[in-house]
Parts: structure tokens; C-alpha cells; sequence
């Protein structure tokens, strides 16, 4: 079975300092990993998937395979980063999302 | 415009109702879902589809039912509501074949049972 944990339920930093959310995966195979984002008022929406290996509004996240985990960072927190960010898991390719509690992400000024 | 629609957006409705939440989609995308999301928690996962007449079970236990008659509508019903559903449920959709699996939500419907 896999599954997906966020250690940190809610994280507080200010405007400018650097950000790390944290994600584990349990899966014995070889997952697609993926955060998703929901700002106030908004949809859940997917912000990067590991496998394109992209920079989205300034996120990076790299797939540890030896540690298993897929940690979001950021250098330099905005206010409108402010969200809650949801890890996700997918086990093959097309199929079901597994998804971690979420981290809720406060940004002060 | 390509969407995916939740109605009612907010419903507050007495133990033992019937009530049926609505999610249709004009993406095209064959794969439906439905997460129940309590606040400040992780989605679960209780009904998907990958396609007309095909619903399965997702990993949270839940005794609401659903149906894919059509391809852009998947209904979520639940014959006798109780305060245990008071809870945002979330629809989303997502394109069929070796896609990267990302899935587009619905904003939500937000139940409360009294």
C-alpha cells in the first residue's frame, strides 16, 4: 500500500526567508510524485509534478529515492505563497492520486 | 469554456434527507473522482470512474453512492444524510492514457448535516 506523509501540519515564516515543506513516501515501486496548492478562496491545483522537473512560481521539489521523499523548497518566501499544500502520490502512471494531511503555509510580512 | 462544475456550492440539510451532490465536467476527460476533505486534513479518496458505467470504491469507506450514465456527469448521492457527512466534498477530473495524472477540481461543495 502507499502512502504519503507531511510531517508539519501548519508552517509559519516570514516574507524572504527560504521554505522547505516536507513530504515521505512510502511505495515499493517507482511513484509519480506531485504537490498540489490551495490558495484562500480557490481550487486545488496542481503547482509541479517531479517528473518534468520544473521551477513553478520559484518551487522546486526533488524526488530523494533513497530517502523517500519529495520535499517542496522555496529560497525566498512571498506573502502570496500563502496556501496549504498538499503531496500526492501516483503509483503508475494514470491511476489514483494518493494524497498526504497537508501543510498549511502562512507567509508573514 | 473547459470546466469542471460543483453544485450546490453550500447545503445545509436535516438528518435522514436524500440528497445528491452534482459534478459535470467539459473537459472531455474520461477519469472522474470524489475526495471528502475535512478541514485542515488530506483528501480522501471514496468514488472514481474511468469511464461510462464503471464507479469503483476509493480508500475511505463512505456510504454515499455514484453513477456515470454520461460522460461529463458523476453524481454523488446519499439516501439518508447524517451529521457524520457534514464535510466539503471535492470532485475532480483527469485525462485518460500514460498522462502525468494531473487532476482538475471542482471549487466544492460544502455539506453540513444537522
Amino acid at each position: 500500500a502507499q502512502r504519503v506523509t507531511q510531517p508539519e501540519k501548519l508552517l509559519s515564516v516570514f516574507k524572504g526567508a527560504p521554505v522547505e515543506l516536507k513530504c515521505n513516501y512510502s511505495y515499493s515501486g517507482s511513484p509519480e510524485l506531485f504537490w498540489y496548492v490551495q490558495y484562500s478562496r480557490q481550487r486545488l491545483q496542481l503547482l509541479l509534478r517531479h517528473i518534468s522537473r520544473e521551477s513553478i512560481k520559484g518551487f522546486t521539489a526533488d524526488l530523494n529515492k533513497g530517502e523517500t521523499s519529495f520535499h517542496l523548497k522555496k529560497p525566498f518566501a512571498q506573502e502570496e505563497d500563502s496556501a496549504m499544500y498538499y503531496c500526492a502520490l501516483s503509483a503508475a502512471s494514470g491511476s489514483r492520486l494518493t494524497f498526504g494531511e497537508g501543510t498549511q503555509l502562512t507567509v508573514n510580512p | 469554456e473547459a470546466d469542471i462544475y460543483q453544485t450546490p456550492r453550500y447545503l445545509v440539510i436535516g438528518t435522514g434527507k436524500k440528497i445528491t451532490l452534482e459534478c459535470s465536467q467539459t473537459m472531455g476527460h474520461d477519469k472522474m473522482y470524489w475526495y471528502q476533505q475535512d478541514p485542515g486534513m488530506e483528501l480522501h479518496l471514496i468514488h472514481y470512474s474511468y469511464g461510462v458505467n464503471s464507479t469503483e470504491k476509493g480508500d475511505l469507506s463512505s456510504e454515499s453512492t455514484v453513477s456515470r450514465i454520461r460522460t461529463e456527469h458523476f453524481p454523488l448521492t446519499l439516501e439518508s444524510a447524517r451529521p457524520s457527512h457534514t464535510s466539503q466534498y471535492l470532485c475532480a477530473s483527469s485525462e485518460p492514457g500514460p498522462s502525468y495524472n494531473e487532476q482538475f477540481f471542482g471549487p466544492g461543495t460544502r455539506l453540513t448535516v444537522l
